[in-house]
C-alpha cells in the first residue's frame, strides 16, 4: 500500500521568512496529494492540494509543487507570519484501494 | 450545512468498557473515513467506507468495528476498550466520482477518548 514520509518533523522560521515541508511517496499511481493545516485542539483543515496532471500550484502564499518522476511534492510557504503556526500534514492517494494516507506531520514555529 | 458531526466530545472509558463513536454529515458524500491522532503524532486510518453497505480497513482496524447502513452515518464502535485507544478520534468524507479522482476530505471536530 502507499506510504508518505514527511519531512522535518520541526521547523523554526523567521517571521517573514519562508518554510519549505517536503513530502515523499511510494505508490506511482496515486494522484491526489492534499496539505491539511491543524492548529492546536482543532481538526485538520485542507489549505492546498495538487492533482497528477499539474506541476504546480499556488494560492497567495502557499504554494505546492508535485515531481512525479521522483515521487515527492512539497509545500512552500512565503512571508510566514505568527498565524501560520500549527502542524502541517501532507497526505496521498493510494489510488489503487481509495485510501488517502497521512505524513506524521510538521510542527511549524514562527519565531517573532 | 453543518458538515461533518461527531458525538460525543469528550468520554472517558474503563479498561473492558464498551462504546460507540457517533459520525454524521450532511454533504451527501459517498466516501467516509476514521482516523486516530495519539498526541503530538499524526493521522492513522482505522476503517473507511465508499458507500453505504461497504466498509473496508484501514492501516490500525484491531479493536474497532464499522458498519454503514446509510450515507450520512457512520459510526465506529469499540468492544472492549484498552489503554491503548487513549486517543482522538475523528471522522472524515469526501465526494468521490470514481476511484480514480478523489476529492477533499472535510473533518469532523474530533472525539476525545481516554480509557483507564
Amino acid at each position: 500500500g502507499e506510504n508518505v514520509e514527511q519531512h522535518p518533523s520541526t521547523l523554526s522560521v523567521q517571521e517573514g521568512d519562508s518554510a519549505v515541508i517536503k513530502c515523499t511517496y511510494s505508490d506511482s499511481a496515486s494522484n491526489y496529494f492534499p496539505w491539511y493545516k491543524q492548529e492546536l485542539g482543532k481538526r485538520p483543515q485542507l489549505i492546498i492540494d495538487i492533482r497528477s496532471n499539474v506541476g504546480e500550484k499556488k494560492d497567495q502564499r502557499i504554494a505546492v509543487t508535485l515531481n512525479k518522476t521522483a515521487k515527492h511534492f512539497s509545500l512552500h510557504i512565503t512571508e510566514t507570519q505568527p498565524e501560520d503556526s500549527a502542524v502541517y500534514f501532507c497526505a496521498a492517494t493510494g489510488n489503487r484501494d481509495d485510501k488517502i494516507i497521512f505524513g506524521k506531520g510538521t510542527r511549524l514555529h514562527i519565531l517573532p | 450545512n453543518a458538515g461533518v458531526t461527531q458525538t460525543p466530545k469528550f468520554r472517558i472509558l474503563k479498561i473492558g468498557q464498551s462504546m460507540t463513536l457517533q459520525c454524521t454529515q450532511d454533504m451527501n458524500h459517498n466516501y467516509m473515513y476514521w482516523y486516530r491522532q495519539d498526541p503530538g503524532m499524526g493521522l492513522k486510518l482505522i476503517y473507511y467506507s465508499v458507500g453505504a453497505g461497504i466498509t473496508d480497513k484501514g492501516e490500525v482496524p484491531n479493536g474497532y468495528n464499522v458498519s454503514r447502513s446509510t450515507t450520512e452515518d457512520f459510526p465506529l464502535r469499540l468492544e472492549l476498550a484498552a489503554p491503548s485507544q487513549t486517543s482522538v478520534y475523528f471522522c472524515a468524507s469526501s465526494y468521490s466520482e470514481t476511484s480514480a479522482y478523489t476529492d477533499t476530505q472535510y473533518f469532523g471536530p474530533g472525539t476525545r477518548l481516554t480509557v483507564l
